[in-house]
């Protein structure tokens, strides 16, 4: 059974710096792994999306990639900003796609101090 | 951009009441979910659909049904909501098998 691992749990930053949010899975027979932002007592938001056979994907700070064969991925965020403040979610995709095989980590929270 | 819109931010229920959350997307998807989160937990699947009328049954479908009926609106229903169903219930739905979309969230308050 997949399992998918967010640690730390919690990363405190000052504004500015550059930071890595890690997400590991165990079984690395994928279809794809995406990444989600959740402020408090809302909605998840996606963020990325990677495919696996992609190796990684940006989105304008972030970048996310992907190291099947480690189970590895990790979220950079350039020039963190206090509104960056959010808990940030992997989900992994089983090989056959299906969403009963969506598996999501517990999480990071980051806070990102001005 | 995808809108998944869920009826209600802030529900309280009663035990014993029959509670229906309704979740409606606007992008043709084929996938609708329903997650639970709790803390400690994560997100959990209760049940999901991949076509009208069609659902299959999550990690925790007990206490729970679903309905179908068009294609853009997907509904949880507590057949008889008890204390351990307070939690926050999501609403989400993909073109398989791509990018999930969120609704904005249900927060359940079972007394």
């Amino acid at each position: 059974k997949q399992e998918v691992t967010q640690i730390p749990a919690a990363l405190s930053v000052p504004e500015g710096e550059n930071l890595v949010l890690n997400c590991s899975f165990t079984d690395s027979a994928i279809y794809n792994l995406q990444w989600f932002r959740q402020d408090p007592g809302k909605g998840l938001t996606s963020l990325l999306l990677i495919q696996s056979s992609q190796r990684e994907q940006t989105s304008g700070r972030l970048n996310a990639s992907l190291d099947k064969s480690s189970g590895r991925s990790t979220l950079y965020i350039a020039a963190s900003q206090p509104g960056d403040s959010a808990t940030y979610l992997c989900a992994v995709r089983g090989s056959s796609g299906s969403a009963r095989q969506l598996t999501f980590g517990s999480g990071t929270q980051l806070t990102v101090l001005p | 951009d995808v809108k998944v819109t869920q009826s209600s931010r802030y529900l309280v229920k009663r035990t014993g009441e029959k509670v229906f959350l309704e979740c409606v997307q606007d992008m043709d998807h084929e996938n609708m979910f329903w997650y639970r989160q709790d803390p400690g937990l994560g997100l959990r699947l209760i049940y999901f659909s991949y076509d009208v009328k069609m659902k299959e049954k999550g990690d925790i479908p007990e206490g729970y049904s679903v309905s179908r009926e068009k294609k853009e609106r997907f509904s949880l229903i507590l057949e008889s909501a008890s204390t351990n169903q307070t939690s926050m219930y999501l609403c989400a739905s993909s073109k398989f098998p791509e990018k999930l979309f969120f609704g904005s969230g249900t927060q359940l308050s079972v007394l």
